[in-house]
């Protein structure tokens, strides 16, 4: 399995700021995803994150909201921009791709950024 | 599209009871099914798979057979633990269009009572 960390953990944000969130990866990994987990809801997949190219992003996401940096196999940021209220989930980045020791078809977890935006 | 429909709860049982938590999808082709357990406080991580028809996953005493023509995936556990209280999730991933991405149900939290 692939260990992953994210910052920060938790925050608190004023509406009309942005927050970046980190995803670090002990591994070199061939994607890596970011999902919300808004209250109460499942996940969705906001986009994935592609090494040296624009990140992918799906049906009702674009990167004017959500930018998604990915400038190595090991590390991610998405930031959300311009936030509101409606922007309160958790956060989390998600790996996978075969490299590594990771199986195909296999996705790991990280921790979540728990975003409140007043 | 692909679509993953599980029980919703919240469910709370006594230790040592039988847990079942259904899960159907909907989806083309033949989809690998996952379960993935998010316990208080912690990330999500993943508790079982299953790739083909008929494989049965199976971890820390949970297990789930991948049935085609019921196009279900439940997951059961003979004797529930206090431990294994957490919210549930069922997902899929497509087999079409070369994506990894996941496709997930809402999630059932169980409470397991001593």
């Amino acid at each position: 399995s692939a260990v992953i960390s994210q910052k920060p953990s938790r925050d608190i944000c004023q509406r009309g700021t942005s927050l970046t969130i980190q995803c670090q990866v002990d591994s070199q990994v061939t994607m890596m995803f970011w999902y919300r987990q808004q209250p109460g809801q499942s996940l969705t997949l906001i986009a994935t994150a592609n090494q040296g190219s624009e990140a992918t992003y799906e049906s009702g996401f674009v990167i004017d909201k959500f930018p998604i940096s990915r400038p190595n196999l090991t590390f991610s940021t998405l930031t959300v921009s311009n936030m509101s209220p409606e922007d309160s989930s958790i956060y989390l980045c998600s790996v996978g791709g075969g490299l590594r020791g990771l199986a195909n078809n296999e996705q790991f977890f990280g921790p979540g950024t728990r975003l409140t935006v007043l | 599209g692909d679509s993953v429909t599980q029980m919703e709860g919240p469910v709370t049982l006594s230790e040592e009871a039988f847990l079942t938590i259904n899960c159907t999808y909907t989806a083309t082709g033949y989809p690998s099914l996952f379960w993935y357990v998010q316990y208080p406080g912690e990330g999500l991580q993943l508790l079982l798979k299953a790739t083909k028809a008929d494989d049965k996953g199976s971890n820390k005493g949970f297990e789930a057979t991948y049935r085609k023509e019921t196009t279900s995936f439940h997951l059961e556990k003979g004797s529930v633990q206090v431990s294994d209280s957490a919210v549930y999730f069922c997902a899929l991933r497509p087999t079409q269009g070369g994506s990894e991405k996941l496709v997930f149900g809402k999630g059932m939290k169980l409470t397991v009572n001593p």
